[in-house]
């Protein structure tokens, strides 16, 4: 595809449900991020995936967060039991080597009522 | 935590004039980079300087870098309404396997 794309933009959900967010990044990137956004806020860093390479979890903020990215490509964020303190925006990004320009998505927004 | 953070956190200025925001790190960085987002969603990269580098251009962007101080300027002259955005600064450090992102600046130009 011409760009990073998210799925779906808007997901609003009942505390407790479990959410998955999607990211099909650009063709041939190997590195595909996921930040958290919250109102008015910078970008928090959950998870990040080079190649082949054990992904970096050390932003994740807690077990109920996990994700995964198959064949090299496309990437899902699960977030179980989801809290009111999950409501943010959930921003994908890839870039074609680590840490060089990234190109972000659209984001999802993810309320939790 | 936050690698960077961005000053003012917002500015106002008339269209015409120069918007100046500032970004300060805290440890060694390879590259710097300053994105721009628009009504909250994605972001756009801007221009990326790296550690070696002191100041470059793009456009109507210039941006600088003193690794000294651990900081970073990015000027937008002769502002426009349209650049009416949020401004966020990014740092890629050594043993880190990601962009760090600070609070970000909110520029309002006034038409």
């Amino acid at each position: 595809g011409a760009g990073v794309s998210q799925s779906p933009s808007n997901k609003v959900t009942e505390k407790g449900k479990d959410v998955e967010l999607r990211c099909d990044p650009i063709s041939g990137h190997t590195a595909l991020y996921w930040y958290r956004q919250s109102l008015g806020q910078g970008l928090e860093f959950l998870i990040y995936f080079q190649g082949n390479s054990a992904p970096d979890k050390s932003g994740l903020p807690s077990d109920r967060f996990s994700a995964e990215r198959t064949g090299g490509s496309v990437s899902t964020l699960t977030i179980q039991r989801t809290q009111q303190e999950d409501s943010a925006v959930y921003l994908c990004a890839s870039s074609s080597t680590v840490n060089t320009e990234a190109f972000f998505g659209q984001g999802t927004r993810l309320t939790v009522v | 935590s936050q690698q960077g953070e961005e000053d003012p956190q917002a500015l106002s200025i008339q269209e015409g004039e120069n918007a100046t925001m500032n970004c300060s790190y805290k440890t060694s960085i390879n590259n710097l980079q300053w994105y721009r987002q628009n009504s909250g969603r994605g972001l756009v990269h801007l221009i990326l300087i790296r550690s070696n580098e002191r100041e470059k251009h793009s456009g109507r962007l210039r941006v600088t870098l003193d690794t000294s101080k651990k900081s970073s300027s990015l000027l937008i002259t002769a502002s426009r309404a349209a650049d009416t955005a949020s401004y966020f600064c990014a740092t890629d450090a050594p043993g880190r396997r990601a962009l760090t992102f600070g609070s970000g600046t909110r520029l309002q130009v006034q038409p």
